[in-house]
């Protein structure tokens, strides 16, 4: 169901830039790449989005393959407060899949 | 900054009660979601609701669920007959355009346990 693959975990020095990697093989062209984050005991907070075209905002970039079989979220400078549960999601339909996302440790 | 509010935050029933689920999404949203996580599990999708009706559904939405949208603020999950493995984390979510093309925001969640 989730339709989208990315490693289990990753640690980054704080302070750093974080790459974290999507792979969405099957998407289909109407599909839009959601990321969000889920910090523990609390609920999935929304990160960012986009289509085809790489975005930017306060939080963090997105970068999106030519042929939009992957995606990259980029933390510019890691803090203690990112580490969190990041989960790459693809939107079908009115309803999000969540897959079991990448556990990301920021190293003080 | 709006947000999704749930009450309560944590609810204790025994096997076989009812219990209600409330939510108030942020006030301009149209549709209206719910996921549940069970403990050390991913999130799982629940139900969409939209214009007063449910738009999709999990095989996890048996009969034993149901949702309401009872006013102009509140939404609400119903479980009929709890069961042990209903025990979860249940997140309410809510966006102003269609979920998939649109940010979702989710409540703090409420968590069942079931005895």
């Amino acid at each position: 169901d989730a339709k989208t693959t990315q490693p289990n975990s990753m640690e980054s020095n704080e302070e750093e830039p974080v790459h974290l990697p999507c792979n969405h093989s099957t998407i289909s062209g109407t599909d839009y790449i959601h990321w969000y984050r889920q910090l523990p005991s609390q609920g999935p907070e929304y990160v960012i989005h986009g289509l085809t075209s790489n975005v930017n905002n306060r939080m963090a970039s997105l970068a999106i393959a030519e042929d939009r079989k992957s995606s990259t979220l980029i933390l510019h400078r890691a803090t203690l407060r990112d580490a969190a549960v990041y989960y790459c999601i693809l939107g079908t339909g009115n309803q999000f899949y969540f897959g079991t996302g990448t556990s990301l440790t920021v190293i003080p | 900054e709006p947000e999704v509010t749930q009450t309560p935050s944590h609810q204790v029933t025994q096997m076989g009660q009812e219990v209600i689920l409330r939510c108030v999404p942020i006030s301009n949203h149209l549709y209206f979601y719910w996921y549940r996580q069970i403990l050390g599990q991913k999130v799982e999708f629940l139900v969409s609701f939209y214009n007063n009706e449910i738009s999709e559904k999990s095989e996890i939405f048996d009969d034993q669920f149901s949702v309401e949208r009872p006013d102009g603020s509140n939404f609400t999950l119903k479980i009929r007959s709890t069961k042990l493995e209903d025990s979860a984390m249940y997140f309410c979510a809510s966006s102003a355009y269609r979920g998939d093309t649109d940010t979702q925001y989710f409540g703090p969640g409420t968590r069942l346990t079931v005895l």
